[in-house]
C-alpha cells in the first residue's frame, strides 16, 4: 500500500541554520510528491511539489527532490527565518486522486 | 491561483446540534473533493471522498449517517456533522483537486479548515 513516513518533532532551530525534515514514502505506482505548510490556526498551503524521479521541487529558499532509489523526498531550507514556523507535511498522490499524508513535523525557528 | 473557500472557519455549539460545513472551488471546477479530520497535534485523516452527482465515499470507520455529505454542483460540498457530541470537536479540513488536466500531478487546494467544538 501507499505511506509517507516523516521525522518526528518537534524540530527547533536557531535563526539562520539549515533545515532538513526527511520524508520517505512507499508508493505501488509512480506517485506524485508534495510538501505541504500549516501556519498556525490555518489551513494547509502547496510549499513545493515533484512529479518525477529526480525532479527537484522549489519554493520560498526551500528544495526538496524526488530520490526513486531511495524513496525519499527530504525538504530542505538552507538558512530559516522564525516566519518558517510552522508544520510540514510530507503527501503523496497517486492516479486516482487520494492523498497520503506524513504525520507533520512541527518547526519552531527561534531568533 | 485556484482557490478553495470553506465556511464557517470557527464554530462553537451545543451537544446535540448539526452543524454543516461548506467547501467552495472559487475559480475551477472540482467533481471531487475531500474532507479530513485532523486531531491536534496529529496528521490529517481522510474522512471521505465527495463526488459531484453521486454518493460519498467514506473510509473505513468513518460514519456516514453521523458525517453527511453533500456535492450538488462543481463548486460546492458541504459536510454535515449530526447530532454532534464533544468527541466530534475536531479541526475539519476540505480540498479539492482542479480538473482541468494533469491529472495526479495536479496538487489539491485546501480550505483553511473549520474549528468545530462542541460543549
Amino acid at each position: 500500500g501507499n505511506s509517507v513516513t516523516q521525522m518526528e518533532g518537534p524540530v527547533t532551530l536557531s535563526e539562520e541554520a539549515f533545515l532538513t525534515i526527511n520524508c520517505t514514502y512507499t508508493a505501488t505506482g509512480y506517485p506524485s510528491l508534495f510538501w505541504y505548510v500549516q501556519y498556525p490556526g490555518e489551513g494547509l498551503q502547496l510549499l513545493l511539489k515533484a512529479t518525477k524521479a529526480d525532479d527537484k521541487g522549489s519554493n520560498k529558499g526551500f528544495e526538496a527532490t524526488y530520490r526513486k532509489e531511495t524513496t525519499s523526498f527530504h525538504l530542505e531550507k538552507g538558512s530559516v527565518q522564525v516566519s518558517d514556523s510552522a508544520v510540514y507535511f510530507c503527501a503523496l498522490s497517486e492516479p486516482g486522486n487520494q492523498f497520503y499524508f506524513g504525520t507533520g513535523t512541527s518547526l519552531t525557528v527561534i531568533p | 491561483g485556484a482557490v478553495v473557500s470553506q465556511h464557517p472557519s470557527r464554530v462553537i455549539c451545543k451537544s446535540g446540534t448539526s452543524v454543516k460545513i461548506e467547501c467552495r472551488s472559487l475559480d475551477f471546477q472540482a467533481t471531487t473533493m475531500f474532507w479530513y479530520r485532523q486531531f491536534p497535534k496529529q496528521s490529517l485523516m481522510l474522512m471521505a471522498t465527495s463526488n459531484e452527482g453521486s454518493k460519498a465515499t467514506y473510509e473505513q470507520g468513518v460514519e456516514k449517517d453521523k458525517f453527511l455529505i453533500n456535492h450538488a454542483s462543481l463548486t460546492l460540498s458541504t459536510l454535515t456533522v449530526t447530532s454532534a457530541h464533544p468527541e466530534d470537536s475536531s479541526f475539519y479540513i476540505c480540498s479539492a483537486r482542479d480538473q482541468g488536466g494533469g491529472g495526479s500531478n495536479q496538487p489539491q487546494h485546501f480550505g483553511d479548515g473549520t474549528r468545530l467544538s462542541i460543549l
